[in-house]
């Protein structure tokens, strides 16, 4: 079935690490997106892509990276400058026109140790 | 800053009701405005993407309607079933920033048997 793979689903970090959360899609989308949700806020766009090898800051995209070597993979890494990562954060993808919904994965829950 | 609200901030009610919740928007520059209904432990799942004033979409029981010019959404459900329980999202595109959307904090909808 085509959709959209996070993995893990449950992360842990200690102070100063830096971790990569994965997002993998088989849905031929041209579009890929990163969300964090914190809770009493609504999703919040980190960054996204809209082709390979390009990709955008979003509205908080300070103290992560991204990726986009492949239209199938979106991978995050939240590095130590990420000084509150502890959140839930989703992956999403479309074909990148406005006009169409996002499909979204199962989330990766980050925490610090 | 660009700010999406819902309302009411969560609902319970009884099977067989039916009930309405509300997303605000920005009323400038609209572009698209997104409904997603995202259940506990699943990953969210669009419902409608409406981008017309007076737009109305249905699917099932459930149906969104929009005002453009003015600045909001409803969201309805017909007959509610325990199975509607879940967060319903909505989200706006701004026309200067077409592939950004911006979440309200949903409303959360219990629906007892």
């Amino acid at each position: 079935d085509g959709g959209i793979t996070q993995s893990p689903k449950y992360l842990f970090r200690k102070e100063g690490q830096n971790v990569t959360l994965s997002c993998e899609q088989n849905l031929n989308h041209d579009a890929m997106y990163w969300y964090r949700q914190d809770p009493g806020q609504g999703l919040r766009l980190i960054y996204y892509s809209q082709i390979v090898n390009d990709f955008q800051k979003g509205d908080i995209a300070e103290g992560y990276s991204v990726s986009r070597e492949k239209k199938e993979s979106f991978p995050l890494t939240v590095t130590s400058a990420q000084k509150n990562p502890t959140a839930f954060y989703l992956c999403a993808s479309n074909m990148g026109q406005a006009h169409q919904p996002q499909h979204f994965g199962d989330g990766t829950r980050l925490s610090i140790l | 800053i660009l700010n999406v609200e819902q309302s009411p901030q969560s609902l319970h009610v009884q099977e067989g009701d039916s009930t309405n919740f509300t997303c605000s928007f920005p009323s400038s520059n609209f572009y698209a405005l997104h409904w997603y209904r995202w259940e506990t432990a699943k990953s969210p799942e669009a419902l409608f993407v409406m981008t017309l004033n007076g737009d109305e979409k249905k699917k099932g029981r459930i149906s969104a309607t929009l005002n453009t010019k003015e600045g909001y959404s409803y969201l309805y459900i017909k007959g509610s079933q325990p199975e509607d329980s879940a967060t319903y999202l909505c989200a706006f595109m701004d026309g200067g920033a077409t592939n950004k959307l911006i979440f309200g904090t949903g409303t959360l909808l219990a629906v007892q048997p």
